[in-house]
């Protein structure tokens, strides 16, 4: 049962330009949430997606940011039109469908995006 | 809204020591807490979730404890070795969607 696969794990890119970051859960895990690491900060809630609906995207910026999680494949990230700010570490975190006290959240080795 | 906070936010200890890695919380309504491992440039490796329920729990030479009314948890190492050295996040889920990160305890065992 491989983990939460993220890729890439590496990603330039000019002022500018799109991002696209993917995420595959684990097997059998039908919620997938994003973070972001910011340098020498701790990590942040982006969004919460189940298949094909967002449940809480109250941690994602207004502008430039979007995130799917469409019925096949995996979870997409997209950041427009990047910025040297939003240069970080972004983490996808997937769990099983149930929840309650015991969820654990699995998290993959994460997107580092570079704005050059 | 919740705020995690871990102290120290840096630690450094000879090997074979044990230590003991402090995160608190300021609001007590949990689901879970989960201490998290992360080694620089990597993602994070779940070491231990503990239920809202539960007082402690225990895998291998980690034991964390969780005290929710003082809103509290600790992580303790015994005997520590150099391959433990990484930064130790602690995560609470707070019954809403998504998991409150402290800014992690830097750890280094000098062998």
């Amino acid at each position: 049962n491989a983990g939460v696969m993220q890729n890439p794990r590496h990603l330039v890119r000019r002022r500018g330009q799109e991002a696209r970051l993917r995420c595959s859960p684990m097997k059998g895990h039908s919620h997938v949430y994003w973070y972001r690491q910011l340098p020498e900060e701790g990590l942040k809630f982006m969004v919460y997606l189940q298949k094909e609906n967002i449940i809480d995207e109250s941690g994602m910026p207004k502008e430039r940011f979007s995130a799917e999680f469409p019925k096949e494949g995996p979870s997409i990230l997209r950041i427009q039109q990047v910025v040297r700010g939003d240069s970080a570490a972004y983490f996808c975190a997937s769990s099983p469908p149930s929840t309650g006290s015991n969820t654990e959240a699995f998290f993959g080795q994460g997107t580092r995006l570079t704005v050059v | 809204k919740q705020e995690v906070t871990q102290i120290p936010a840096a630690l450094s200890v000879p090997e074979g020591e044990n230590l003991v890695l402090n995160c608190s919380f300021t609001d007590s309504a949990i689901y879970n807490l989960q201490w998290f491992r992360q080694d620089p440039g990597k993602g994070l490796t779940s070491l231990l979730l503990i239920q809202s329920s539960q007082r402690e729990q225990t895998s291998g030479r980690l034991n964390a404890s969780l005290d929710k009314s003082s809103g509290r948890s600790t992580l303790y190492i015994a005997a520590s070795q150099p391959g433990d050295s990484a930064t130790y996040l602690c995560a609470v889920h707070g019954g809403a969607n998504n998991l409150f990160f402290g800014t992690g305890t830097r750890l280094t065992v000098i062998p």
